[in-house]
């Protein structure tokens, strides 16, 4: 299986920040990974796909980029909205695999 | 719009089993894959289940495996997932959401909470 390893865990962050959260994966993925947020109560949202293409309707503060066993979800300037646990998912081969979150909260 | 609306979750004791179902609409359901991820309460998301467009293909999460079955309809627009030897640790809530190659997971249901516990 292939395992999906982000970073940090936590994260503490002022609105108007950069924000940077790093996944990496056990073997080479290629591009496929995938990057969701998620906010108590609620099903996981998809923000980006085949590592670094916007979703539709997503704000473009946020964006993705890597390949192979690197990648990194950026949020060029944190907004209110955006304080939630963040995923990233391998769809590269079965199991599909998540990683295991990284909550970003105010600081 | 698309939309996956779980159900079927409740209190099951350990060692039972439920059968939770997914009614998709807002999209042609047969021509799209399908999973089950579920998320422990507290925890991160785990996937637990996928089935291909026609149903000829299932995979399984090694933690379920042996004990869930997926399946679906597709005359009915539904996706199904029979739950038998029901564990503490399958406690959990249950989101079904639709697949596609390039784009990954997406949509997911509003999911659905089983708890096992007697």
């Amino acid at each position: 299986d292939i395992q999906m390893t982000q970073s940090p865990s936590t994260l503490s962050a002022s609105v108007g920040d950069r924000v940077t959260i790093t996944c990496r994966a056990s073997q080479s993925i290629s591009s496929w990974l995938a990057w969701y947020q998620q906010k108590p109560g609620k099903a996981p949202k998809l923000l980006i796909y085949k590592a670094s293409s916007l979703e539709s309707g997503v704000p473009s503060r946020f964006s993705g980029s890597g390949s192979g066993t690197e990648f990194t979800l950026t949020i060029s300037s944190l907004q209110p909205d955006d304080f939630a646990t963040y995923y990233c998912q391998q769809y590269n081969s079965f199991p599909w695999t998540f990683g295991q979150g990284t909550k970003v909260e105010i600081k | 719009e698309v939309q996956l609306v779980e159900s079927g979750g409740g209190l099951v004791q350990p060692g039972g089993s439920l059968r939770l179902s997914c009614a998709a609409s807002g999209f042609t359901f047969s021509s799209y894959e399908m999973n089950w991820v579920r998320q422990a309460p507290g925890k991160g998301l785990e996937w637990v289940s996928y089935i291909s467009s026609s149903g000829s293909t299932i995979y399984y999460a090694d933690s379920v495996k042996g004990r869930f079955t997926i399946s679906r309809d597709n005359a009915k627009n539904s996706l199904y997932l029979q739950m038998n030897s029901l564990r503490a640790e399958d406690t959990a809530v249950y989101y079904c959401a639709r697949e596609t190659m390039i784009v990954g997971i997406d949509p997911w249901g509003q999911g659905t909470l089983v708890t096992v516990s007697s």
